[in-house]
């Protein structure tokens, strides 16, 4: 089955920093890899998402890239904000279709000091 | 913007009993999960279920659980014999079909955190 390694576990970054997440995934059959945010005690919320058909992708301060080749992919936050700390979720998952099974990493806790 | 929702948001029961957790998946979604997440560690998946029938479920998902959408709207997991390891935030889950033009996002229920005595 699908392994998905999740590093760092922890992140602090000083307010206006760029932080940066990395997430390895070892089924090459993977094609649908969403990124979530969880702040305590509330939901996984998706924060963005990119399929294995490109290569990066990007919503205002967030984006994510892809290496298909190397099997990695990776969550870029610029000018992080106090609102920003939360613990991040990578998943990779083969989606469409009756199965779409995604494998969480297990989560980086990203602390924003003001 | 619809929304996910499950009842109750906590759970305290006595080891050995049997709980039911509920969830009103968003209306025209089609595919429906269950994911379990022990304090502090990541999101597990549990089962998914579509056209009324399981269509896959982890090695988590053993004979004491069961999943049923007895109506149109509700979605439930069943522990039938609770144990204490089963003490975890349970999320349900559901996706529009994308070979109808959904996506493959997974919108999440706020959780129905168990507590097993």
């Amino acid at each position: 089955g699908e392994n998905v390694e999740q590093h760092p576990s922890t992140l602090s970054v000083q307010e206006g920093d760029s932080a940066v997440i990395k997430c390895t995934y070892s089924d090459s059959a993977s094609n649908y890899f969403p990124w979530y945010k969880q702040e305590l005690g509330k939901r996984p919320q998706l924060i963005i998402d990119i399929r294995s058909n490109v290569g990066e992708k990007k919503d205002q301060r967030i984006a994510v890239t892809l290496n298909k080749t190397a099997k990695h992919f990776s969550l870029h936050i610029t000018e992080t904000q106090p609102e920003d700390s939360a613990v991040y979720f990578c998943a990779a998952s083969r989606g469409s279709g009756g199965s779409y099974i995604p494998t969480f990493g297990r989560g980086t806790s990203l602390i924003v000091h003001p | 913007e619809p929304e996910v929702t499950q009842t109750p948001s906590h759970q305290v029961t006595q080891m050995g009993q049997e709980v039911i957790l509920r969830c009103v998946p968003i209306s025209n979604h089609l595919y429906f999960y269950w994911y379990r997440q022990i304090l502090g560690q990541k999101v597990e998946f549990l089962v998914s279920f579509y056209n009324n029938e399981i269509s896959e479920k982890s090695e988590i998902f053993d004979d004491q659980f069961s999943v049923e959408r007895p109506d149109g709207s509700n979605f439930t997991l069943k522990i039938r014999s609770t144990k204490l390891e089963d003490s975890a935030m349970y999320f349900c889950a559901s996706r529009v079909n994308r070979d109808r033009g959904g996506t493959d996002t997974q919108y999440f229920g706020p959780g129905t955190r168990l507590t097993v005595l």
